[in-house]
């Protein structure tokens, strides 16, 4: 099992450039999250989604937009990057707390964006 | 949303015991206290988390005060591997989101 797979991640964009972030679980998990990580900083939340279709906003969502067609992925957008959103950007999963689940996050490995 | 509050940083030698404190006076009946380490250029990773009581698993104890208001994460035997940021949080019940402060940086010296 690959678990929660980010791509790409690595990119450099130019200010104004558009991109999407894919994150890809395989362990059937209903929530989804995207998370922010500046230099020497916490996790910020930018968006999430508790299921298929679904999606809500996090502490910084502005500049960013998500989707979640398929449960299995979910889509982080920025449609004209800024260097304030130069960062390390994480995409994590859980299957919820409460009966046998944990709430235990599942994070991927990362992507690291830069804007020029 | 209830707040944690954890040191900057610790530090320990290689094998001895690390204890990290976490305050969190606000806490609500419901909230579960979770714990995750985020190594060197890696995402965060769950540690444990609980409730009421103290929880042990094959990687660390959880102690939870009496009244809730703190918890101290243990690591009995330190090694390099375990050099790390540590994160305390609190996660409401229903709550589906969880809130990563600036945690504690653990350097563990050979």
């Amino acid at each position: 099992n690959a678990g929660v797979t980010q791509t790409p991640k690595f990119r450099v964009l130019k200010t104004g450039q558009s991109m999407t972030l894919l994150c890809a679980q395989d362990m059937n998990h209903e929530y989804m999250y995207w998370y922010r990580q500046d230099p020497g900083m916490g996790l910020r939340l930018i968006h999430y989604s508790v299921g298929e279709g679904t999606t809500a906003k996090g502490e910084v969502p502005d500049g960013y937009n998500v989707s979640r067609l398929k449960k299995q992925n979910f889509l982080l957008g920025l449609e004209s990057a800024a260097p304030s959103q130069t960062s390390v950007y994480f995409c994590a999963t859980t299957n919820g707390l409460g009966g046998y689940n944990t709430g235990e996050l599942f994070f991927g490995e990362g992507s690291r964006l830069t804007v020029l | 949303d209830a707040k944690t509050t954890q040191p900057n940083s610790m530090e320990s030698n290689e094998e001895e015991p690390v204890h990290l404190p976490c305050n969190h006076s606000t806490i609500s009946g419901t909230d579960y206290i979770h714990w995750y380490r985020q190594l060197p250029s890696q995402g965060p990773e769950y540690v444990i988390h609980g409730l009421t009581s103290n929880v042990n698993n094959r990687m660390a104890s959880l102690a939870i005060a009496e009244d809730r208001k703190s918890s101290t994460l243990i690591l009995h035997r330190a090694t390099l591997r375990d050099a790390a940021v540590y994160y305390c949080i609190l996660r409401a019940l229903n709550d589906y989101k969880l809130s990563f402060g600036a945690g504690t940086t653990v350097t563990v010296r050979a």
